[in-house]
């Protein structure tokens, strides 16, 4: 596989479930990102990691609960959700320069759509 | 924050006709990326244009950095050019996108 993958492309739970949001990129990227996209809404940011290390958390409430084991995997593990959380939950990476923070181009994967009945 | 403006919000096009979608931003950036949305929801990376000139088959794209604006230009459309163009800048620590222009190319 190349680029960056996701997984499931489509899920469906109810507000009691817990489930976890796989992201695997096979780019050789040190930065990893959650982005959600809402219907007729841009992009948010949620998270960023950046070699392993949570650099960025969006105000993102607690039901939402990141993982990265290493750069090339991340998670987002919810539990409790609302149904306003349904949405398109999209992961990027990206190579991010250590000494200037200068960031290369993101790639994204093809996105997760959740629905929370 | 850095805020991104981009226009038209929608866009309707016959096939073969010609376009240019426009992003605005707020402050000084050392990314600017153009992306395409996929009716399936997929962004793809079309171009990586802090500043200059790139031009890729039908689309080009410039970017003025010094009067904070990037055009995308679309030539010759096709149906599979619809969708929803994004513009996103990094001035500081994160990409920041605009609300997109939404294409429609009909046959």
């Amino acid at each position: 596989e190349t680029g960056v993958t996701q997984t499931p492309r489509h899920l469906v739970m109810g507000m009691t479930n817990k489930k976890s949001l796989k992201c695997e990129q096979h780019l050789g990227h040190n930065a990893m990102y959650w982005y959600k996209q809402s219907a007729k809404k841009p992009l948010e940011l949620m998270f960023v990691y950046s070699l392993e290390e949570r650099v960025e958390n969006n105000s993102v409430p607690s039901r939402f609960s990141p993982e990265c084991p290493n750069s090339s995997h991340l998670f987002l593990h919810l539990h409790t959700l609302q149904p306003e959380d349904s949405a398109l939950y999209l992961c990027a990476s990206s190579q991010e320069a250590a000494i200037t923070g200068i960031t290369d181009t993101q790639y994204f994967g093809p996105g997760t759509r959740l629905t929370v009945l | 924050g850095i805020q991104v403006e981009q226009s038209p919000p929608d866009l309707i096009l016959q096939e073969g006709a010609n376009s240019t979608l426009r992003c605005n931003f707020s402050d000084s950036v050392n990314n600017l990326q153009w992306f395409h949305q996929n009716p399936w929801g997929q962004l793809i990376n079309l171009f990586y244009i802090p500043s200059g000139t790139k031009q890729n088959g039908r689309l080009s794209a410039t970017t003025v950095a010094t009067e904070r604006y990037s055009l995308l230009y679309i030539s010759s459309s096709q149906t599979t050019d619809s969708g929803v163009y994004f513009c996103a800048v990094k001035g500081g620590s994160r990409l920041t996108f605009g609300e997109g222009t939404q294409l429609t190319v009909n046959p």
